[in-house]
């Protein structure tokens, strides 16, 4: 069936490194959407990309969607302590609308 | 922005009873809502689709009788676990999209302990 999945799982960085993750659909999807969920909490939305190759930045997060519109990549700059959490991907299934979630990226950053 | 609303926030329930979570949307319509599964340090999974008006529409291997779907209204879904044992323990989420649009708004979420 259509997956998503995210690579890495896990990234501990210090702080003021650079933090990437990546999310590779096994579909070409209509949208890809970036969700922050920080520890305990729920699900934040924080873009969709919706255009072949589209680069989209929000201070210092850059979202980047495929050519191909099969995968998106989230970049974070200098990472702060505030950027902990767990960022996920995901994309319409092709029937019905509903999102299929990538796995997920847990990022800590050392102070 | 829009905000969709979870209540309760925490629920801890004895084996055998049922346990009733609210999803509301509190400043759109919205005609469809999810219900997701979420196990510690894991993704999100979803188990049902829920529609205004209409029989939710279920994931595979998720137990319709075991997890009931109310979508009564345009601002409303509920999830009833009935008979909850131990293992239904969990975080469970709702999402909601609204009716003219494309982006999916997510409550905070319910933990769910069966005793």
């Amino acid at each position: 069936g259509q997956q998503v999945m995210q690579i890495p799982q896990y990234q501990h960085v210090q702080e003021g490194e650079d933090f990437t993750t990546y999310c590779n659909s096994s579909t070409t999807l209509s949208n890809i959407q970036w969700y922050k969920q920080r520890p305990g909490g729920h699900p934040v939305f924080l873009i969709q990309l919706v255009k072949s190759g589209e680069v989209k930045k929000q201070k210092r997060l850059t979202f980047q969607f495929g050519e191909a519109k099969k995968n998106s990549s989230l970049h974070i700059t200098a990472t702060q302590t505030t950027d902990v959490g767990t960022y996920f991907c995901a994309g319409p299934h092709n029937q019905g609308g509903k999102l299929i979630f990538g796995q997920g990226t847990e990022l800590s950053v050392k102070p | 922005g829009a905000v969709v609303s979870q209540h309760p926030s925490r629920v801890i329930c004895k084996s055998g009873t049922s346990v009733k979570i609210e999803c509301r949307s509190l400043d759109f319509q919205a005609t469809t809502m999810f219900w997701y599964r979420q196990f510690p340090k894991q993704s999100l999974m979803l188990m049902a689709t829920s529609n205004e008006g209409s029989k939710a529409t279920y994931e595979q291997g998720v137990e319709k009788d075991k997890f009931l779907i109310n979508h009564a209204s345009l601002t409303l879904s509920t999830l009833t676990v009935t008979s909850a044992h131990p293992e239904d323990s969990s975080f469970y989420i709702c999402s909601a999209r609204e009716l003219f649009g494309n982006t999916i708004y997510f409550g905070e979420g319910s933990w769910l302990t069966v005793v």
